[in-house]
């Protein structure tokens, strides 16, 4: 079976600061995708990053970065400098092939907040 | 840009009514998807399509059918509804299965 962990419920950081926010997974399968979705307040989800699994490079998007770290099945996303903006709810998700090809299954979310 | 639009924003709904949520796509999407996501569980798949009139079972299809008459649109149906299914409902849409999923806006759905 598939699952996602994300250990950190909320995490609260100030302006400007860096973050890591965390995931764990399992996967029997060698060939997988990850993401992490960002869900701003009462807004739609959009999509942050994705790193597919048999790239050993870390996807980076601006101040979004990942530490995929394969062997351990770890997947933070690192944000820079954070700004405002980047309060949120954070979920990693898993798409697993070709077990659970047709499907994402994810984290329970983290909340972020920064402060001003 | 894609859009993915849901029927309603908010909804009030007794138990035991029929009630139906609606999902619109304009890009084309083989892939419809219906979540609902609740405190501390993230999001769980319901059910999902990749056709117009094919639809499979997600991880908590109990309670709930659905419906894909045409290709751009995909309901989501609780046939008689419970206090248990209030939640927030999240429908998506995606290219392939491997691809980013581009979600609605989410219907607050409460059953009293």
């Amino acid at each position: 079976a598939q699952t996602v962990t994300q250990s950190q419920p909320e995490m609260s950081v100030q302006e400007a600061e860096t973050v890591t926010l965390s995931c764990t997974y399992d996967t029997s399968e060698s060939n997988y995708y990850l993401f992490w979705y960002k869900q701003p307040p009462s807004r739609q989800m959009i999509l942050v990053i994705r790193q597919e699994a048999y790239k050993q490079q870390n996807a980076t998007e601006n101040r979004f970065s990942v530490n995929f770290q394969k062997a351990a099945k770890s997947f933070s996303l690192k944000i820079s400098d954070s700004q405002l903006g980047d309060t949120a709810m954070y979920f990693c998700a898993l798409n697993s092939l070709p077990q659970g090809a047709q499907k994402l299954v994810f984290g329970q979310g983290t909340r972020l907040t920064i402060n001003p | 840009d894609v859009k993915v639009t849901q029927s309603s924003r908010y909804l009030v709904k007794r138990t035991g009514e029929k009630v139906f949520l609606e999902c619109v796509q304009d890009m084309d999407h083989e892939n419809m998807f219906w979540y609902r996501q609740d405190p501390g569980l993230g999001l769980r798949l319901i059910y999902f399509s990749y056709d117009v009139k094919m639809k499979e079972k997600g991880d908590i299809p109990e309670g709930y059918s659905v419906s894909r008459e045409k290709k751009e649109r995909f309901s989501l149906i609780l046939e008689s509804a419970s206090t248990n299914q209030t939640s927030m409902y999240l429908c998506a849409s995606s290219l392939g299965f491997r691809e980013q999923q581009f979600f609605g806006p989410g219907t607050r759905l409460t059953v009293l």
